[in-house]
This record gives C-alpha cells, sequence and structure tokens, in this order.
C-alpha cells in the first residue's frame, strides 16, 4: 500500500529565501508522484510531477522536486521564496488503482 | 484546458437536511473523485467513479452516497447532513491510467447547522 508524509505542518522562510518542503512516500511499486498547490479559497492544481525517467522534475513557479528512491522522498524546493508562494503544498503518491494518495498537507508561510 | 466545476462555492445547510453536490468536467475523463479536506487531516476520498454508473468507496464513505448516470457529472449525496460534515468538500477528474494528475474543481465549503 502507499502512503505519504510529509514532514511539518507549517513552514515559514524569509521572502528570498530557499523554499524545502520535505515529502517522504511508501510504495510497494515504482511510485508515480506528484506536489499540488492549493491557494486560499481555491481547489489544488498541479505543481509538478514525476512518473519515469529524469529523476529532478521542474514544475510550475519555479518549483522543482528531486526523486531519490534509496531515501524514499521527494522534497520540494524553490531557490527563492515570493510572497506568492504562500500557500498550502500538497504531496501525493499515484496507486496503482487510479487513485491518488495525498499527505495532510505543509502550509507555507512567507516572512517579509 | 481542463475544467471541473462545482454547483456552489458556499452551502449552508440544517441538521437533516437532503443535501446535493454538483461537479462537471469537460474533458471526457474516465475517473471522477470526491474528496472532504479538514485542517490537519489532509485530502480523504469520500467515493469515486471510474465510470458511468460506477462506484466505489473511499475511505470514509459513512453518511454519503454518490451518483454518476453521466460521464460529465458525479454527484456527492449528503443523504441526512450533521454537524460533523461542516468541511470543505473537493471535486476531481483524471484519465485512466494512474500515471496522470487529478484536476480539482474550486472546492465546496458546506456549513451544517
Amino acid at each position: 500500500a502507499q502512503s505519504v508524509t510529509q514532514l511539518g505542518s507549517h513552514v515559514s522562510v524569509s521572502e528570498g529565501a530557499l523554499v524545502l518542503l520535505r515529502c517522504n512516500y511508501s510504495s510497494s511499486v515504482p511510485p508515480y508522484l506528484f506536489w499540488y498547490v492549493q491557494y486560499p479559497n481555491q481547489g489544488l492544481q498541479l505543481l509538478l510531477k514525476y512518473t519515469t525517467g529524469a529523476t529532478l522534475v521542474k514544475g510550475i513557479n519555479g518549483f522543482e522536486a528531486e526523486f531519490k528512491k534509496s531515501e524514499t522522498s521527494f522534497h520540494l524546493t524553490k531557490p527563492s521564496a515570493h510572497m506568492s508562494d504562500a500557500a498550502e503544498y500538497f504531496c501525493a503518491v499515484s496507486s496503482r488503482d487510479d487513485k491518488i494518495i495525498f499527505g495532510k498537507g505543509t502550509r507555507l508561510h512567507i516572512l517579509p | 484546458d481542463v475544467k471541473v466545476t462545482q454547483s456552489s462555492r458556499y452551502l449552508v445547510k440544517r441538521t437533516g437536511e437532503k443535501v446535493f453536490l454538483e461537479c462537471v468536467q469537460d474533458m471526457d475523463h474516465e475517473n471522477m473523485f470526491w474528496y472532504r479536506q479538514d485542517p490537519g487531516l489532509g485530502l480523504r476520498l469520500i467515493y469515486f467513479s471510474y465510470d458511468v454508473k460506477m462506484k466505489e468507496k473511499g475511505d470514509i464513505p459513512e453518511g454519503y452516497s454518490v451518483s454518476r448516470e453521466k460521464k460529465e457529472r458525479f454527484s456527492l449525496i449528503l443523504e441526512s447532513a450533521s454537524t460533523n460534515q461542516t468541511s470543505m468538500y473537493l471535486c476531481a477528474s483524471a484519465p485512466k491510467g494512474g500515471i496522470y494528475e487529478q484536476y480539482f474543481g474550486p472546492g465546496t465549503r458546506l456549513t451544517v447547522t
């Protein structure tokens, strides 16, 4: 069975600083991995996804994530935080029955 | 662009009322999903459907039912609303295959008083 753990329900970074949101997964088969973002009062939208191939995946708004099989991790990073990045971020893994298992989310706060 | 729309952004209902939440997608996706989102709990799957008239229970189906009479429409029904069903409800759709991401609607914030 698949599962996802996001470390830290709240993360605060200063504007211009590195953003690092941590995600570890458990999967009995090669995983498909996703990061979604949710802005206030909106649905979720896809930031990036890993299916196969290159382990460093680039997404929208300058975010990227690296699939590390040995560490079962898929951490999300952005070199320089912007105020508009304040949102909730969800890591997710796809099961083989077309369902997606979501982590509990990390709320990112940007300090001026 | 994929569009997933939900019938209401905000809804207030009384305890015991029957509540219908509607979701429509315009991309001919086979799969559709209903989640509820609560602080600290993330997204929990209520029901999903992989084809017309097909449905499967998710992790928290108690107190809910669903209907999918047409491919583009997936309805969530609360037979007798209770205060513990106050939540944000999110609908999503996806093509068949698991490799594909889900596309989400804007959500319905339901308050049961």
